[in-house]
């Protein structure tokens, strides 16, 4: 299967931890990238890989994967992490995309 | 530093071809470890990969809108575009450009454009 299954939505304590995940079968194989989303802006990279970050985001963001799944961990999660979150593979093709459904977080 | 802009109609008809640009700007189009890629985001929705093209005209697309899609690059112009014919309702969305990095295995999308609407409506 190409598809990729995350939680529609997720919410998090001031300063808590949380982690978005992402499952699918192509994970097996391909690392994920994790994209925030915040209303009215463009999609940007926040982690990629086994451990890339993009510059100017900060290490509480991290990502991790086992067997199907991929995470994307915030740690001390702030105001300004309250976005929209996908994960994206590569599909069983390896030459397609395939992204997640997306995950609202919530910061209370 | 990298910029992407998409370009063209607002508002295209029913069944007619829906065609955009994006304009790379701050890096070249004709990059070995890169893709040029078209996501597209209905209102309220996630994001939808349509395809990415490489600067020497190999393209990938999205195998839902395979039939009815058509990408290219224009090197001279550090540009690439987007075709999508037959278009309908189902087509309106926030269509947004970006560059497919391709380094090592790893494939992430590390630049996007704005986004621009275009919506199907007569």
């Amino acid at each position: 299967s190409s598809e990729l299954t995350q939680d529609p939505a997720v919410s998090v304590a001031l300063g808590q931890t949380v982690r978005i995940t992402c499952q699918g079968d192509t994970l097996r194989n391909f690392y994920a990238s994790w994209y925030q989303q915040k209303p009215g802006q463009a999609p940007s990279l926040v982690f990629y890989g086994k451990n890339g970050r993009p510059s100017g985001i900060p290490d509480r963001i991290s990502g991790s994967r086992s067997g199907n799944t991929a995470s994307l961990t915030i740690t001390g999660a702030q105001a300004e992490d309250e976005a929209d979150y996908y994960c994206k593979s590569r599909d069983s093709n390896g030459n397609h995309v395939t992204f997640g459904g997306g995950t609202k977080l919530t910061v209370l | 530093q990298l910029q992407l802009q998409e370009s063209g109609p607002g508002l295209v008809k029913p069944s007619e071809t829906l065609s955009l640009t994006c304009s790379v700007s701050g890096a070249s189009i004709s990059s070995t470890s890169n893709y040029w890629a078209w996501i597209r985001q209905p209102p309220g929705k996630g994001l939808e990969w349509i395809g990415h093209v490489y600067y020497r005209g190999s393209t990938f697309y999205n195998p839902s809108l395979k039939s009815r899609l058509t990408m290219s690059v224009d090197t001279s112009k550090n540009q690439f575009s987007l075709r999508l014919s037959s278009v309908t309702a189902a087509d309106t969305s926030l269509y947004f450009c970006a560059r497919l990095d391709d380094v090592a295995a790893l494939f992430y999308f590390d630049y996007w454009g704005p986004g621009i609407l275009v919506t199907v409506s007569s």
